[in-house]
């Protein structure tokens, strides 16, 4: 099993939809949860961290932590073309390891 | 705009060559990251380190090795190099604490022919 799992995609959202990525992880000592952004040939971008159960928010963005069931996600408010990129999830492991999922592909259609 | 930086920014070497991948940052970061990345592929973890002298491997075995004597320098070395070298590498830093967000350097694309 991988400590990150990531639904590959594409997730194809038409402009201004709510677009929803999910990450499960497979260490329950896990402390810290990322989302990057990564475009083609980019190196990744912090949209935001989380590391307390329940939501946050940041903009368009919210982010969802589910730690008894090791789950966590990313919603994307009023979707834009220019959102179109790989979003990355991360975990910071119990030994400080910060391991990155295989990402999900998005595409905002316009 | 982070302050990590990696040289070369693009390589090409011959096969069975010594090279060297540079990373440096100056944000005083204890945790340094080393990942490959195919192109449209995941980010697998190579080497880690904890800070000065504290070098540990990743998740996904690799020929290279690091080394971390100052804490702004993490450098990645393959000793021979082969065309299944052939990848992007990323660096990364972080502060410590476990809410603290990793900066990517912008990657050495390297072509071992």
């Amino acid at each position: 099993q991988k400590e990150v799992e990531q639904n590959s995609g594409p997730l194809s959202v038409p402009e201004g939809a709510i677009a929803s990525l999910n990450c499960t992880y497979s260490d329950r000592g896990s402390q810290s949860f990322f989302w990057y952004r990564q475009y083609s040939g980019k190196s990744p971008e912090l949209i935001m961290f989380i590391y307390s159960n329940g939501d946050k928010e940041d903009g368009r963005f919210t982010a969802q932590l589910n730690k008894a069931s090791q789950y966590v996600s990313l919603l994307i408010r009023d979707s834009q073309p220019s959102d179109s990129a790989t979003y990355l999830c991360a975990v910071m492991d119990s030994s400080y390891k910060l391991i990155f999922g295989s990402g999900t592909r998005l595409l905002v259609r316009p | 705009e982070a302050d990590i930086y990696q040289t070369p920014r693009y390589l090409v070497i011959g096969t069975g060559k010594k090279i060297t991948l540079e990373c440096s940052q100056t944000m005083g970061h204890d945790k340094m990251y080393w990942y490959q990345q195919d192109p449209g592929m995941e980010l697998h973890l190579i080497h880690y380190s904890y800070g000065v002298n504290s070098t540990e491997k990743g998740d996904l075995s690799s020929e290279s090795t690091v080394s971390r004597i100052r804490t702004e320098h993490f450098p990645l070395t393959l000793e021979s190099a082969r065309p299944s070298h052939t990848s992007q590498y990323l660096c990364a830093s972080r502060d410590s604490g476990h809410a603290t967000e990793a900066f990517f350097g912008q990657g050495t694309r390297l072509t071992v022919v």
